[in-house]
């Protein structure tokens, strides 16, 4: 089975751009969510969705965006670059999510690394 | 808010050496505690992980225990191998697959 696929692999932009990246989750898997790394840094929670519906959000700014789609493919938009948000961006997968209950483990991608120049 | 701390790396050994790599949390409620690995150019890889107080999370020879008593999650393995040669992530989720991480620590084993 594929694991969590995520495109492109790399990305270099231009300051003031927009960016849009790409997530398939594990087959059957509902739940998908994002995570930025700046480099020498753990993981940021950006958001998570759940049956297309967005369940949470990290501390970033409006720029950012998500949603996910009927086959519970996800894609993320960051709009007007900065410098800052170059990192590696992650995308998980899990079966559930939480609903209430103990999450089921979460299967992260291979990440797409975003340089912004 | 939730938090979690990690010893600060990089962390250096001999191959068999015993390895502690130091984790705490700060959490309101009651979390699941994880330890992710990354190796170079690859993803986070969940290694293991415990769901409550006194659980013991055990994967390729490495192990950690839930310690609410001291809020910690310490990873642990009794003889290193160059191939664990990676970067290690502490972590705690509290619901809604919201994982908050550590900073992680560099591990280098020397043959």
């Amino acid at each position: 089975d594929a694991g969590v696929t995520q495109s492109p692999t790399h990305l270099i932009k231009t300051r003031g751009q927009h960016v849009t990246l790409r997530c398939s989750p594990i087959s059957g898997h509902k739940s998908v969510s994002w995570y930025q790394q700046v480099l020498g840094q753990g993981p940021q929670f950006i958001f998570q969705y759940y049956e297309k519906e967005e369940r949470g959000r990290g501390n970033f700014p409006d720029r950012f965006s998500a949603r996910q789609f009927p086959n519970y493919s996800s894609e993320l938009n960051v709009n007007a670059l900065l410098l800052g948000d170059s990192a590696l961006y992650l995308c998980a997968s899990s079966l559930f999510g939480t609903q209430g209950t103990r999450s089921t483990e979460a299967f992260f991608g291979q990440g797409t690394r975003l340089t912004v120049v | 808010g939730n938090s979690v701390t990690q010893m600060e790396g990089p962390v250096t050994l001999s191959e068999e050496a015993f390895l502690t790599i130091n984790c705490t949390y700060t959490a309101t409620g009651y979390p699941s505690l994880f330890w992710y690995v990354q190796y170079p150019g690859e993803g986070l890889q969940l290694l293991l992980k415990a769901t409550k107080a006194d659980d013991k999370g055990s994967n390729k020879g490495f192990e950690a225990t839930y310690r609410k008593e001291t809020t910690s999650f310490h990873l642990e393995k009794g003889s290193v191998q160059v191939s664990d040669s990676a970067v290690y992530f502490c972590a705690l989720s509290e619901g809604y697959d919201k994982i908050i991480f550590g900073k992680g620590t560099r591990l280098h084993i020397l043959p």
